[in-house]
């Protein structure tokens, strides 16, 4: 069946715009996460859903930073205001239950100039 | 706060090398550790998942264990090949908690 599917798969912005990052998960997975990893890192967790509700949002770096799970299936990660420091590879991953094998889509490769 | 470090940071051999991969974690209250493979400039693929009540899995080539007591797990690649070479991370996902810490991974390079 379909993995974790995300989009775009490149986005180049400029400091200080707004940008979205969308993940569909597997379906039927009501725990979806998302990480950041940076150059020559490991992913970090940033915010984990299971289904609609934010069960755990500690990672989120700062106010800057938000996402939604509306309907227990698609996520979108939306951050405000830019910084060069943003610049990573956001990755997003679901998982049957939530403590569950975790299955990882192809990554959103973010660029601020 | 969970540590996992990946030892060594990188590894070359050549085709047919039987090799292992070591991983650490300095929380033993873990309720599971999982292997990933990551390609260059593409997203993790998971190889193998272990339960903490389990001592080891084992998927072809690849066999992890888990020792929770020490903290440390181990990946071993047997009769390794160039198809293998991509960066291998390890992530230990702790009790209480539904998400991941990761190492910084090992990069494995295979020659022909």
């Amino acid at each position: 069946g379909a993995g974790v599917s995300q989009t775009p798969s490149n986005k180049v912005t400029e400091k200080g715009k707004y940008v979205e990052l969308r993940c569909d998960p597997i379906s039927g997975h009501t725990a979806l996460y998302w990480y950041r990893q940076s150059l020559g890192q490991g992913p970090e967790f940033l915010i984990y859903f299971q289904g609609t509700g934010a069960a755990d949002d500690s990672g989120l770096p700062n106010d800057r930073f938000f996402a939604v799970r509306p309907e227990g299936s698609v996520s979108t990660l939306k951050i405000q205001r830019t910084e060069r420091g943003d610049s990573a590879v956001y990755l997003c991953a679901s998982s049957p239950v939530s403590v569950g094998e975790q299955f990882f889509g192809p990554g959103t490769r973010l660029t601020v100039l | 706060k969970q540590e996992v470090t990946q030892i060594p940071a990188a590894l070359s051999v050549p085709e047919g090398e039987n090799l292992v991969l070591n991983c650490s974690f300095t929380d033993s209250a873990i309720y599971n550790l999982q292997w990933f493979r990551q390609d260059p400039g593409k997203g993790l693929t998971s190889l193998l998942l272990i339960q903490s009540s389990q001592r080891e899995q084992t998927s072809g080539r690849l066999n992890a264990s888990l020792d929770k007591s020490s903290g440390r797990s181990t990946l071993y690649i047997a009769a390794s090949q160039p198809g293998d070479s991509a960066t291998y991370l390890c992530a230990a996902l702790n009790s209480g908690y539904s998400t991941l810490t990761f190492g910084k991974g090992t990069m494995l390079l295979v020659s022909p």
